[in-house]
């Protein structure tokens, strides 16, 4: 059964500060990962998607990573702002005939300090 | 701009009453997927759709939980009776499955969510 960790739960940092989220997973056949950002009280809000044949993906600030091969995923944050405060999680897909549902991390909660 | 959109955004009932949350898919999605978080938890899955046939809800109570689509832009999902237990939030998600393969080739995207507290 495919389990997702992120590590760490929370995390602190003053504005303008690079960093790294970090994403593993133990079954390594995945089919794709994708990482999102859940602000409170609201939903799920797709940022980026790594298909397994792909080693990263860039989105502006954002750069995800994929390592298939040692189950881990980063997501890169550069130049972090107040507004980019959230809940990150990362969630991966397996491989297997007829996989549909994704597994999801618990998240790590980025507060962004003036 | 498409999204999903869920209702209602809150609700809170007594123990016992029934509950139905709805969700209108992005147009042109074929995969649904309803979503339960809670602090300890985090996400858990508990039904799945493609092309309107349930083909999963393990994730669910079976005695009091039940999820339909009556057509392809809704989708319920409704608690009867319920517990203080269910108070959660629901999400529901829909993606787009490849033609050639049972499974969602790309993005999931979600709705807002419904927060449910059953007192």
């Amino acid at each position: 059964k495919q389990e997702v960790t992120q590590i760490p739960a929370a995390l602190s940092v003053p504005e303008g500060e690079n960093l790294v989220l970090n994403c593993s997973f133990t079954d390594s056949a995945i089919y794709n990962l994708q990482w999102f950002r859940q602000d409170p009280g609201k939903g799920l809000t797709s940022l980026l998607l790594i298909q397994s044949s792909q080693r990263e993906q860039t989105s502006g600030r954002l750069n995800a990573s994929l390592d298939k091969s040692s189950g881990r995923s980063t997501l890169y944050i550069a130049a972090s702002q107040p507004g980019d405060s959230a809940t990150y999680l990362c969630a991966v897909k397996d491989s297997g005939a007829g996989s549909y549902q994704l597994t999801f991390g618990k998240g790590t909660k980025l507060s962004v300090i003036p | 701009d498409a999204r999903v959109t869920q209702t209602p955004r809150d609700k809170v009932t007594e123990m016992g009453q029934e509950v139905t949350m709805r969700c209108q898919p992005i147009l042109g999605h074929n995969t649904v997927f309803w979503y339960r978080q809670t602090m300890m938890q985090g996400l858990e899955l508990l039904a799945y759709f493609r092309n309107r046939a349930p083909l999963d809800d393990s994730g669910m109570p079976k005695d009091r939980f039940s999820a339909e689509m009556p057509d392809a832009t809704l989708a319920t999902l409704k608690i009867q009776p319920s517990e203080p237990r269910d108070s959660a939030v629901y999400f529901c998600a829909s993606g787009l499955a490849e033609k050639t393969r049972d499974s969602n080739t790309g993005e999931l995207f979600f709705g807002e969510g419904s927060r449910l507290t059953v007192l």
